[in-house]
């Protein structure tokens, strides 16, 4: 089976760092995925890891452990139109996948309202 | 550039009624197309998936079929919609995968917001 956990709600005040996390377990991993979704829109990309360490690109960073089963998300200097969903999704298995797609399997994501 | 387009982009229904909802990709050849739907409160769930015209794949059992009559078109149907199909559906492509080498990443359409009364 395939089990993608994130907290629901996290709260922050801007100039701050946040830090998301996910935990999952899944039959197969070819990667980890982390997508920000602004309310009534659609998702957008932010970041991959396939690889365990640390990925930075500007405010964002994401952190992947195979061995734990672990990713974080971690914003710096939080700005107001960072209040989101934040969703953690790993790459299914290549079975699911008749080998060739790449069907991303969501975690239900972590809503984030940074405040003044 | 490559671009990913779903209409309509909202539409209330009544129970028992047909769906279509049309998703077109530009830009890019043979690319992998899916349907997720997101309900309230809950997470994107992975609806059907295409890797070529004609071939669809879905893990999911619902009231719901797909079809990708073109490469870079995907359409997701219904005869007779349930008040459980609410909800707002997304379409995204990927190119290549796995093999090409490439990360996967999804990139998303805008979503159509679908409500069954």
């Amino acid at each position: 089976g395939q089990n993608i956990d994130q907290p629901t709600e996290m709260t922050a005040t801007e100039g701050a760092i946040v830090q998301i996390n996910c935990t999952y377990q899944t039959s197969g991993f070819n990667g980890l995925f982390w997508y920000q979704q602004h309310a009534g829109e659609a998702p957008t990309f932010l970041s991959y890891n396939v690889l365990d360490g640390l990925e930075e690109k500007g405010r964002f960073s994401s952190f992947l452990s195979r061995s734990k089963g672990y990713s974080y998300l971690l914003l710096k200097e939080l700005q107001m139109k960072d209040s989101a969903s934040y969703l953690c999704a790993v790459r299914g298995p290549l079975s699911f996948e008749n080998q060739a797609g790449t069907a991303l399997i969501f975690g239900k994501g972590t809503t984030l309202s940074v405040s003044s | 550039s490559q671009t990913i387009h779903q209409w309509p982009a909202t539409l209330v229904q009544p129970v028992g009624s047909p769906l279509s909802l049309e998703c077109t990709v530009e830009g890019t050849s043979n690319p992998n197309l899916y349907w997720y739907r997101q309900a309230a409160g809950r997470g994107l769930q992975l609806l059907f998936y295409s890797v070529g015209i004609g071939q669809i794949s879905s893990e999911v059992p619902q009231n719901l079929s797909a079809s990708r009559p073109q490469d870079r078109q995907f359409i997701l149907s219904s005869k007779k919609l349930l008040l459980s199909d609410s909800g707002f559906y997304l379409c995204a492509w990927t190119t290549g995968g796995i093999l090409a080498g490439g990360t996967g990443e999804l990139f998303f359409g805008e979503g159509s917001r679908l409500t069954v009364l």
